[in-house]
């Protein structure tokens, strides 16, 4: 199956700084996902994007639609601890029912 | 907690025996995923249910795989003969809206 193309593949920043990561894939989606996942947990659903173009927040992040419908991105602020864990985007075309998912990006967060 | 359940969450079995999994989905939630996942990799997709009806299976389910939601409720999903190959996670998801899914927490399979 189809795998999106996320990077960076790993992070480690200070805490307090900004992170971005991004996904990318060669075909176009209708729904951009993002997760983050714990280790020995499931994916937990951080953000859902509907629409090209559009921008949505939850607390520190924040997630862009791409206008090119093949790329999404994911920017978090002010980083702390607890941000560390796998970043995933997960992409679903319109009348599809698979979701496909990208390979993570993962982040350290260093206090 | 209302969310995806997934049980067992660990599973260690020899080779060669056949292990099965439950989910039970969010109550309200018309459709159900299963994915497999492997250390390093994101979550692959291996089946999928509206109600009680499969309809899409990946080339990744194999004959020894088969999965089943006999009543739109819960799901099962079961593995014969299991190779050292299936040692991932499974996990279990499902939504209301086509275009957003929900996870449960994951069932880990090693076989030895």
């Amino acid at each position: 199956g189809q795998q999106l193309n996320q990077s960076p593949q790993s992070m480690f920043i200070q805490e307090g700084e900004d992170v971005s990561m991004n996904c990318t894939s060669s075909s176009i989606f209708n729904t951009w996902l993002w997760y983050k996942q714990d280790p020995g947990e499931g994916p937990v659903l951080l953000i859902a994007l509907y629409k090209a173009g559009e921008l949505t927040s939850n607390g520190r992040l924040t997630a862009q639609f791409g206008i090119t419908r093949k790329d999404s991105f994911l920017n978090i602020s002010a980083s702390i601890p607890s941000d560390v864990g796998i970043y995933f985007c997960a992409g679903v075309y319109y009348a599809g029912n698979q979701f496909y998912f990208g390979t993570g990006t993962s982040l350290t967060v260093i206090p | 907690d209302t969310g995806v359940s997934q049980d067992p969450r660990h599973k260690i079995t020899k080779r060669g025996q056949n292990v099965t999994f439950r989910c039970d989905p969010i109550s309200e939630h018309n459709r159900l995923y299963w994915y497999r996942q492997t250390l390093g990799q994101g979550p692959e997709f291996l089946t999928y249910f509206q109600n009680e009806a499969q309809l899409e299976k990946s080339r990744l389910l194999s004959d020894r795989f088969s999965a089943e939601r006999p009543k739109g409720s819960f799901s099962t999903l079961e593995i014969q003969r299991t190779e050292q190959g299936d040692s991932a996670m499974y996990l279990c998801a499902s939504s209301l809206l086509r275009n957003t899914i929900y996870f449960g927490e994951g069932s880990w399979l090693t076989v030895v």
